[in-house]
């Protein structure tokens, strides 16, 4: 059974680092881009980074370029999502997904249950 | 474009055929194929359509997809009660280099 689960949310200030994780498990890791996608609840859904197999190919959605790191370690099977200078409007539950394909294609066939961020003073 | 553009609302009674519509640009449901996700409240998204008309092993042959152009629609026939949900599009965009999300559809089932 394929299984995602986020770790390392939760209430930061504005300005300050965090660095989410996702275990991956029940599949093999290392064959599969990976994928956070963000929403606020009861709001839409935005993608915000993605990185291929091998992290040769890694993507960025624009409001976050330049403040947040993707990041992935095949022999632990994690993805991670370093994030910097965190504002307001970064403040969304973050979900962990696998591509269907070792690139960035973007289509997502397991999530995780999320880990919630809120940026707030 | 941040978004692709989809109804807000959508509604039908056990039994109909319902359609959902997603509006894109050139930049992504012109040139890529769609993805669609339901999702209950409270869970995550749940993969229901991907390139454009391939559903997932698992999720009924009620669902269907197709693309026509800059446009797409996600169909559900046979609308039963635990179809009543939000729906996702999404599709590659060439200019953002990453998958475009619409703002979803709420699905009443009357």
């Amino acid at each position: 059974e394929v299984q995602l689960v986020e770790s390392g949310g939760g209430l930061v200030q504005p300005g300050r680092p965090l660095r989410l994780s996702c275990a991956a498990s029940g599949f093999t890791f290392d064959d599969y881009a990976m994928h956070w996608v963000r929403q606020v609840p009861g709001k839409g859904l935005e993608w915000v980074s993605g990185i291929s197999w091998d992290s040769g190919a890694i993507g960025y959605a624009d409001s976050v370029k330049g403040r947040f790191t993707i990041s992935r370690d095949n022999a632990k099977n994690s993805l991670y999502l370093q994030m910097s200078s965190l504002r307001a409007e970064d403040t969304a539950l973050y979900y962990c997904a696998k591509d269907i394909k070792t690139g960035l294609y973007g289509d997502f066939d397991y999530w995780g249950q999320g880990t919630l961020v809120t940026v707030s003073s | 474009q941040s978004v692709l553009t989809q109804p807000p609302s959508a509604s039908g009674t056990p039994g109909q055929r319902v359609t959902i519509s997603c509006s894109g640009s050139s930049s992504n449901i012109g040139s890529n194929t769609v993805t669609w996700y339901q999702q209950f409240p409270g869970t995550a998204p749940k993969l229901v359509i991907y390139s454009t008309d391939q559903r997932p092993s698992g999720v009924p042959d009620r669902f269907s997809g197709s693309k026509s152009g800059t446009s797409a629609s996600l169909a559900i026939s046979g609308l039963q009660s635990e179809d009543e949900a939000d729906y996702f599009c999404a599709a590659w965009d060439d200019t953002l280099n990453g998958p475009l999300f619409g703002g979803g559809t709420k699905l009443t089932v009357l």
